[in-house]
């Protein structure tokens, strides 16, 4: 069974351009997540979505970031205009189920520099 | 709001050497407490897990307990490798489903 997959895994960009990332996740689960690390602080949350919709986006930092997953497949976080300080690792994760001491599978990551 | 304190890093250790990493936590309810490893070029993996008090989660020679009295869930091994080389994370769950995370510890094991 293939894992959470990601892409791109390395991006470069300059400040003001946009930026894609893409996260598939395990076939069947119906939770999706993103999650981020920045600056060698602590991952923090982003945003959850069950199937399409979005559950919690409670940790998006501000309206340049934009998530979508149509038709509650795969995944897409679009960063535009991108700032230095978005520069970090993003990570995708989905679980089959929402609770608490459910496992949550991670994808390697999506590496961001913005320059 | 909920937080995840882990000892600070490098931890730097002797092959066969014996690995304690401290997690604390601040949470209101019950969370699920969780281990989380990321090896060198690789994506976060889940080490282990424990969803009540008491518990014990183990996986590859690493235990951690679910202390409920003194909020903790430390990490141990009783005898490292050099594979055991990687970022450690501890990690909690709160009401809303989050994870929320520890700083995490990088570990190096030298031969």
């Amino acid at each position: 069974e293939a894992g959470v997959t990601q892409f791109p895994s390395h991006s470069v960009i300059e400040k003001g351009q946009t930026v894609t990332l893409r996260c598939d996740p395990i076939s069947g689960h119906d939770n999706l997540y993103w999650y981020r690390r920045v600056m060698g602080k602590e991952i923090k949350f982003l945003l959850h979505f069950v199937k399409e919709s979005k559950q919690d986006e409670s940790g998006m930092p501000n309206n340049r970031f934009l998530a979508e997953r149509t038709g509650g497949t795969y995944s897409t976080l679009k960063v535009q205009p991108a700032e230095l300080e978005d520069s970090g690792v993003y990570f995708c994760a989905s679980s089959h189920r929402t609770f608490s001491g459910n496992t949550i599978y991670f994808g390697e990551g999506s590496w961001l520099t913005v320059v | 709001g909920d937080s995840v304190t882990q000892m600070e890093g490098p931890v730097t250790l002797s092959e066969e050497a014996f690995l304690t990493i401290n997690c604390t936590y601040t949470a209101t309810g019950y969370p699920s407490l969780f281990w989380y490893v990321q090896y060198p070029g690789e994506g976060l993996q889940l080490l282990l897990k424990a969803t009540k008090a008491d518990d014990k989660g183990s996986n590859k020679g690493f235990e951690a307990t679910y202390r409920k009295e003194t909020t903790s869930f430390h990490l141990e091994k009783g005898s490292v490798q050099v594979s055991d080389s990687a970022v450690y994370f501890c990690a909690l769950t709160n009401s809303n489903y989050q994870l929320i995370w520890g700083a995490g510890t990088k570990l190096i094991i030298k031969p």
